[in-house]
């Protein structure tokens, strides 16, 4: 079982609609909580960053942890099609490890 | 801000010859920065973790002494694909730590070996 699970997608909606992009996790210790947005042939953008349970909004992204049920989502509201790309979510242990556990992305197509 | 260069952009070579790939942090000081890769469709898989001043940690199954790295200053690291080979042709993309746990990346370096 990989520590980080994300729906690879592809996902697509239609203009202005909701979007949710989720991640489950299995290791309890992860205390910090990212999602990366990244287009094509380019390198992931840094979108949202959270420590520990809870929400963090963001302009029309909305970030929600909830460590009980090792699960996190990313909300995007209004959706436009400078939206579509492969979003990334990635956790640490924190205390100063480096590595970042990265899911495998999922591909979001907003259409006009 | 947290700005992460990468350069080159793209770079060509043919088989046998070596490639140097520059990570720069532009407004921040990084004491340690990271390399990954990433093949088509897929997700960053994390080559080595770079420190200022020290040996880079290599991840399990990466060939230290072919891909060479250098982390000589707070804002620079590189690497060095040597002696490079057409399995070798792929997205690489430096990370530049910043705070507690946060990465920034680069823009990545696309490898293409004929």
């Amino acid at each position: 079982q990989k520590e980080v699970e994300q729906d690879p997608g592809p996902l697509s909606v239609p203009e202005g609609a909701i979007v949710s992009l989720n991640c489950t996790y299995s290791n309890s210790a992860f205390q910090y909580f990212m999602w990366y947005r990244q287009y094509s042939r380019k390198g992931p953008e840094l979108l949202m960053y959270t420590y520990s349970s809870g929400n963090k909004e963001d302009g029309r992204f909305t970030a929600q942890v909830d460590k009980s049920s090792k699960y996190i989502s990313l909300f995007i509201r209004d959706s436009q099609p400078s939206d579509s790309a492969t979003y990334l979510c990635a956790m640490s242990l924190g205390s100063g490890a480096n590595n970042l556990f990265f899911g495998t992305g999922t591909r979001l197509t907003v259409i006009p | 801000g947290a700005v992460v260069s990468q350069h080159p952009s793209w770079v060509i070579c043919k088989s046998g010859t070596s490639v140097k790939i520059e990570c720069r942090s532009l407004d921040f000081q990084a004491t340690t920065m990271f390399w990954y890769r990433q093949f088509p469709k897929q997700s960053l898989m994390l080559m080595a973790t770079s420190n200022e001043g020290s040996k880079a940690t290599y991840e399990q199954g990466v060939e230290k002494d072919k891909f060479l790295i250098n982390h000589a200053s707070l804002t620079l690291s590189t690497l060095t694909v040597t002696s490079a080979h057409p399995e070798d042709s792929s997205f690489y993309i430096c990370s530049a730590k910043k705070g507690p746990e946060t990465q920034y990346f680069g823009p990545g370096t696309r490898l293409l070996v004929l």
